[in-house]
């Protein structure tokens, strides 16, 4: 079965240090991937996503993401980090040829950001 | 600004109350999601739709119910609100699968 695991559910970074949130994925075909932020109380805004070709993608707010296939995982990075980024960021694959592109989403984490 | 919108954002509610929860959206979108997500936990999916007058149950199983009458809305209904409904309720919609447009979400309690 298609399944996203998000390795840390909570991870605490200073501010203007790097930034690297785990994905991995448990898809059949080629995936689509995404990642979200999550704000609280708010919905979910998309931060980039990953279909074909180059596989790093560059996002909103500075984050980019790294596809590799060999180990079935789409890392979120930031270079530095700012306090405004403390939210939940999630992973999603889409099952494009299945469901209609139905989004699988991952457990979620939790990112603190101390000063 | 949101191109799809969730109503009401805060519903507190007594028990066995009838309930909707709106979603509308204006991108001219074919399918749409509703998500179910505790506090601090993940997405899961309670109901989805193709378009108009197709609608599916998702992942977890609800209670609720869904309409698709128009492309634009998509609608969620509690018939009797019970404290296990508690959650905050998410709808979101997307086009051919390329990722999803969520809206800001419903939170409800029901006391």
């Amino acid at each position: 079965a298609q399944s996203v695991t998000q390795p840390d559910i909570h991870i605490t970074v200073s501010e203007g240090a790097s930034l690297e949130l785990r994905c991995n994925y448990s898809y059949g075909a080629t995936p689509y991937l995404f990642w979200y932020v999550q704000s609280p109380g708010q919905g979910l805004q998309l931060l980039l996503k990953y279909f074909s070709g180059d596989t790093l993608v560059q996002g909103i707010k500075g984050f980019e993401a790294e596809f590799k296939r060999s180990q079935s995982s789409f890392n979120l990075r930031k270079p530095s980090v700012h306090w405004s980024d403390a939210a939940e960021y999630f992973c999603a694959v889409s099952m494009i040829y299945n469901q209609g592109g139905k989004l699988i989403f991952g457990q979620g984490t939790e990112l603190s950001v101390k000063p | 600004e949101a191109d799809i919108y969730q109503t009401p954002r805060y519903l507190v509610i007594g028990t066995g109350k009838k309930i909707t929860l709106e979603c509308s959206q204006t991108m001219g979108h074919d399918k749409m999601y509703w998500y179910q997500q505790d506090p601090g936990m993940e997405l899961h999916l309670i109901h989805y739709s193709y378009g108009v007058n197709s609608t599916e149950k998702g992942d977890l199983s609800s209670e609720s119910t869904v309409s698709r009458i128009r492309t634009e809305h998509f609608p969620l209904t509690l018939e009797s609100a019970r404290p296990s409904h508690t959650s905050q309720y998410l709808c979101a919609s997307s086009d051919r699968g390329y990722g999803y447009t969520f809206g800001s979400g419903t939170r409800l309690t029901v006391v």
